[in-house]
């Protein structure tokens, strides 16, 4: 059974429209990190945030947010007015020990178009 | 600024060659990782090093091997290269801890 799962495949928008990426994860651990990356063409991972298991407070850093869910299992990631330069692929991850390899979802694919 | 280097970013090799993917990083971390990217399947663990000369299977290892002769270093070979094996590879370093994982820029292999 997938551990991260990022039902959406790919998702198109119009420039400025919010947009957000789902991302539904399992595990049995009550010690975890969750994150977030992005994946421009040039095919480089980007960090975008860390989160721990014990902290479901939301976060906001400019046009990104993230809600954290324990009740639901669930990460999800949103941009506000979104932009051409969003067009990635966007990947969440889960970490259950510490420095042990993370595990990806299978990525979103976003197209903003202008 | 933090770097995890990969030796190429594109090869093309023949059916059959030994390849060597290289990974380099300046973080001073424990712990390396190979990843392997196909459309459609995400990012999925080939083999992973915790320390100098220590490996450990991911969840896709056949038909590779890799090498962890200095901490900074970490090489993922491909023993006879199959059209199969034709991807995008990316390799990660992450300290001991909850961290984030640094990536370097991907080597995209295509074996004809």
């Amino acid at each position: 059974a997938q551990k991260v799962t990022q039902a959406q495949t790919e998702i198109s928008v119009v420039e400025k429209e919010d947009v957000t990426l789902d991302c539904v994860y399992e595990t049995r651990d009550t010690t975890y990190y969750l994150f977030w990356y992005k994946q421009p063409p040039s095919g480089e991972l980007v960090f975008l945030i860390r989160r721990n298991s014990f902290d479901e407070q939301n976060e906001i850093s400019g046009r990104y947010s993230w809600n954290f869910q324990k009740s639901t299992s669930s990460f999800n990631f949103t941009i506000t007015a979104s932009q051409v330069v969003d067009s990635a692929v966007y990947f969440c991850a889960l970490s259950e020990e510490a420095g042990t390899a993370l595990i990806f979802g299978k990525g979103t694919t976003l197209s903003v178009s202008s | 600024d933090v770097k995890v280097t990969q030796s190429s970013r594109y090869l093309v090799k023949r059916t059959g060659e030994k390849v060597f993917l290289e990974c380099v990083q300046d973080m001073d971390h424990e712990n390396m990782f190979w990843y392997r990217q196909d459309p459609g399947l995400g990012l999925r663990l080939i083999y992973f090093s915790y320390d100098v000369k220590m490996k450990e299977k991911g969840d896709i290892p056949e038909g590779y091997s890799v090498s962890r002769e200095k901490k900074e270093r970490f090489s993922l070979i491909l023993e006879s290269a199959s059209t199969n094996q034709t991807s995008m590879y990316l390799c990660a370093s992450r300290r001991q801890g909850w961290t984030e994982a640094f990536f370097g820029q991907g080597t995209r292999l295509t074996v004809v």
